[in-house]
C-alpha cells in the first residue's frame, strides 16, 4: 500500500545537537510538507516543497532546515538554533500544491529534549 | 485574512448519540474545505472534502458535513457515535489560488462515554 513513512517514532535531542527526522513517501506525489503540532495550536507549517530540489519556508521555519534531493524523501533537520523543539512533527504529501489537493499524513515523530 | 475557527475545544458525547462538530471559516473566494481526524499519537486521516456542487458531502466512517455559505460554516456530523470515534478532529481550508497553504483549525477533541 502507498503511504508516508516517518521515522523514528520517538526522538530525543540533547542540548546543542542537531537531529534529523525522516519522511519517505511512495505515493508519487510532487508536493511534501512538514508541520509542527503543539497542544491547542493545531498544525503549523514549517517547510514545504513543490518539486524536487525546491523548497520554501512556511510560517515557523526558524531553527529548521530541509532538503529535497529525491521525490520520495523530504528530511527535516531540527537544529540547535531551535530553542523549543519539543513537539509532534508531521510530514504530509499531496499530488501538487494546488489548494484543492488533499494532504496525506504520516504517523508523526515525537521529539523531546533530554 | 483567511482563517478557520473550531469553537469547541472539547466535546463529550455518549456512545450512540448524535454528533456535530462546528467549523467556521473566513475566506474571500469559494473555499475548498476538508475535515481530518487524528487518533492519539497518529497522523491525520482525511474524512471528507468539499469543493463545489452538493452542499452535503459524505465521508468515510459514517461522517457527513454540510457547507453553508451564508453562515460560513462547514459542520461535521455523525448520526450515531461509536467509542472508536474518540479522537481529535481538524477542519481545514485550502489556501488562496496558486499557493500551497492549508489553513487548519485548532481542533476539537471528542470524548465518547460508554
Amino acid at each position: 500500500d502507498g503511504g508516508i513513512t516517518q521515522s523514528p517514532k520517538y526522538l530525543f535531542r540533547k542540548e546543542g545537537q542537531n537531529v534529523t527526522l525522516s519522511c519517505e513517501q511512495n505515493l508519487n506525489h510532487d508536493a511534501m510538507y512538514w508541520y509542527r503540532q503543539d497542544p491547542g495550536q493545531g498544525l503549523r507549517l514549517i517547510y514545504y516543497s513543490q518539486i524536487v530540489n525546491d523548497f520554501q519556508k512556511g510560517d515557523i521555519a526558524e531553527g529548521y532546515s530541509v532538503s529535497r534531493e529525491k521525490k520520495e524523501s523530504f528530511p527535516l533537520t531540527v537544529t540547535s538554533a531551535q530553542k523549543n523543539p519539543t513537539a509532534f512533527y508531521l510530514c504530509a504529501s499531496s499530488i501538487s500544491t494546488g489548494r484543492r489537493q488533499p494532504q496525506h499524513f504520516g504517523d508523526g515523530t515525537r521529539l523531546s529534549i533530554l | 485574512a483567511q482563517s478557520v475557527t473550531q469553537p469547541d475545544i472539547h466535546i463529550t458525547v455518549s456512545e450512540g448519540a448524535s454528533l456535530e462538530l462546528r467549523c467556521n471559516y473566513s475566506y474571500g473566494a469559494t473555499p475548498y474545505l476538508f475535515w481530518y481526524v487524528q487518533s492519539p499519537g497518529q497522523g491525520l486521516q482525511l474524512l471528507l472534502k468539499y469543493f463545489s456542487g452538493d452542499t452535503l458531502v459524505q465521508g468515510i466512517k459514517g461522517f457527513e458535513a454540510e457547507f453553508k455559505r451564508s453562515q460560513s460554516s462547514f459542520n461535521l456530523r455523525k448520526p450515531s457515535v461509536h467509542w472508536s470515534d474518540a479522537a481529535e478532529y481538524f477542519c481545514a481550508v485550502g489556501g488562496t489560488s496558486g499557493t500551497y497553504k492549508y489553513i487548519f483549525g485548532t481542533g476539537t477533541r471528542l470524548k465518547v462515554l460508554a
